[in-house]
């Protein structure tokens, strides 16, 4: 099975913009999880998506979003961008009791 | 809510040497455990994983980790290190009531030297 995709894998965008990140998981993974990873803070959960609906959040202000389509893949989106919010993000899918396969991630800069 | 702690930020040891790698977690009840690993330039992979029986649990490449409920402990250890096991190490939590939410630790730099 193919692994965990995530795109695009670099962004670079400017204060105020807003970006989109996608992922999609392993096929048959309903589960998929984001995550963001900074020097600072380390590896942060965001959000958790599951058929569709959004399970578990993090403790991020309201400009990060996410959602999952019908096929498992998911977006986030991140308005109004902030210097801070350069980061690794990760994406993450899991089936059933199994452990969470990790994607590539997207290296974001923001200027 | 959960929360890891990583003792080691940096550790350098020469091949052959043994590891341990130190995690701790605080959390009251049943919880997954599992350790990742970050080689440079590829993305977290698993190492190891324990949900439940036997504490010492063993993975890839050589590692094993062993549970220690009273002590809140998962740390890692492998006999035997090589320069092929530099990269970064996560230990990581997920709470039974918590889905599939991963509360990481701040991750222990390893440098085996040749």
């Amino acid at each position: 099975k193919a692994g965990v995709t995530q795109t695009p894998r670099y962004l670079i965008k400017t204060r105020g913009q807003q970006v989109t990140l996608s992922c999609s998981p392993i096929s048959g993974h309903r589960s998929v999880s984001w995550y963001q990873q900074t020097p600072g803070q380390g590896l942060q959960f965001l959000f958790e998506y599951f058929s569709e609906t959004q399970r578990n959040k993090g403790n991020f202000p309201g400009r990060f979003s996410g959602r999952q389509f019908s096929n498992s893949r998911s977006e986030m989106n991140v308005s109004t961008l902030e210097l801070g919010d350069s980061a690794l993000y990760l994406c993450a899918s899991r089936e059933g009791l199994q452990e969470q396969f990790f994607g590539p991630g997207t290296r974001l800069t923001v200027l | 809510a959960q929360s890891v702690s990583q003792h080691n930020h940096h550790v350098i040891l020469s091949e052959a040497a043994s590891l341990e790698l130190g995690c701790n977690y605080s959390y009251g009840g049943t919880v997954n455990l599992f350790w990742y690993v970050q080689y440079p330039g590829q993305h977290l992979q698993l190492l190891l994983k324990y949900f439940s029986g036997d504490p010492l649990v063993k993975g890839i490449k050589g590692f094993e980790a062993e549970f220690i409920k009273s002590k809140f402990s998962f740390n890692l250890r492998k006999p035997s290190v090589q320069w092929s096991d530099t990269a970064e190490y996560f230990c990581a939590v997920s709470a039974n009531n918590a889905g599939n939410m991963l509360t990481f630790g701040g991750g222990t730099r390893l440098m085996v030297k040749p």
